[in-house]
C-alpha cells in the first residue's frame, strides 16, 4: 500500500497567511496525487488533481505542486472560509489512499 | 444535476446489519467507478475500496473484505454498501463518491452516519 504522510497535523494561522501543507508518498504515485478540503459535517471538496490542476470553481489562491513523491499544496492568502481540514489522495494504485489529514485554525 | 443521494442514517446494535445506498443521477451511471470511505468520529478519511460500475466487481482495502460488501443495481443507478456483524468501532460517517477526482468531476454522497451502540 502507498502510505502518504502530511505535515504538519495542523497549523495556526491568521486571515491573509501563506499557509504550505506537504504530502510525501511512500513510493511514486506518476502525479495521480489530488488535494481535497473538509470541512465539518461535509463531504470533502475536491481543490487540486493531477498535483497542480485547479478544480473548477476554486478560487486561484490555491495551488499544487510536486512530482514522484513529494506534493505541496498552498494557500497564497488565507481566507476565512479556508479553515477546515486538508487532505492529500492518491489514486495511481489499489488500495488508494488518503493522507491523515492537515487542520488549519485561527 | 450531478450527484450522489445516501440513505438516511442507521442507528444499530452490535451484530446487527445494515445497507447504506448510494443512488447517482445527471451523469451516465457506468463512466465512474464508485468508491467508499469511512470518516470515524474525529478522524480522517478512509478509502475502503471501489466497486466497477461496468463489471461490477469490487476491489476492498485491507481491513474491509469480508463484513463489507459493495454491490450495484444498475437498473436504478444504486450503489450499495453492505456490513454485517457490526461492532462499536464501526460507527462512522459512510461516504461515496465516484472515482474521477483526476478528470477534475468531483461528485460525493452527503454521508451516511452509521451509529453502533448497545
Amino acid at each position: 500500500d502507498i502510505r502518504m504522510t502530511q505535515s504538519p497535523s495542523s497549523v495556526s494561522a491568521s486571515v491573509g497567511d501563506r499557509v504550505t501543507i506537504t504530502c510525501r508518498a511512500s513510493q511514486d504515485v506518476n502525479n495521480f496525487l489530488a488535494w481535497y478540503q473538509q470541512k465539518p459535517g461535509k463531504a470533502p471538496k475536491l481543490l487540486i488533481y493531477i498535483v497542480s490542476s485547479l478544480q473548477s470553481g476554486v478560487p486561484p489562491r490555491f495551488s499544487g505542486s510536486g512530482s514522484g513523491t513529494d506534493f505541496t499544496l498552498t494557500i497564497s492568502s488565507l481566507q476565512p472560509e479556508d479553515f477546515a481540514t486538508y487532505y492529500c489522495h492518491q489514486t495511481n494504485n489499489f488500495p488508494y489512499t488518503f493522507g491523515q489529514g492537515t487542520k488549519v485554525e485561527i | 444535476q450531478v450527484q450522489l443521494v445516501q440513505s438516511e442514517s442507521e442507528l444499530k446494535t452490535p451484530g446487527a446489519s445494515v445497507k447504506v445506498s448510494c443512488k447517482a443521477s445527471g451523469y451516465p451511471f457506468t463512466s465512474y467507478g464508485i468508491m467508499w470511505v469511512r470518516q470515524a468520529p474525529g478522524q480522517g478519511l478512509e478509502w475502503m475500496g471501489w466497486i466497477n460500475t461496468n463489471t461490477g466487481k469490487p476491489t476492498y482495502a485491507q481491513g474491509f473484505s469480508g463484513r463489507f460488501v459493495f454491490s450495484l443495481d444498475i437498473s436504478v443507478r444504486t450503489s450499495f454498501l453492505e456490513m454485517s456483524s457490526l461492532r462499536t468501532e464501526d460507527t462512522a460517517v459512510y461516504f461515496c463518491a465516484t472515482d474521477s477526482a483526476m478528470e477534475g468531476v468531483d461528485v460525493w454522497g452527503q454521508g451516511t452516519t452509521v451509529i453502533v451502540s448497545s
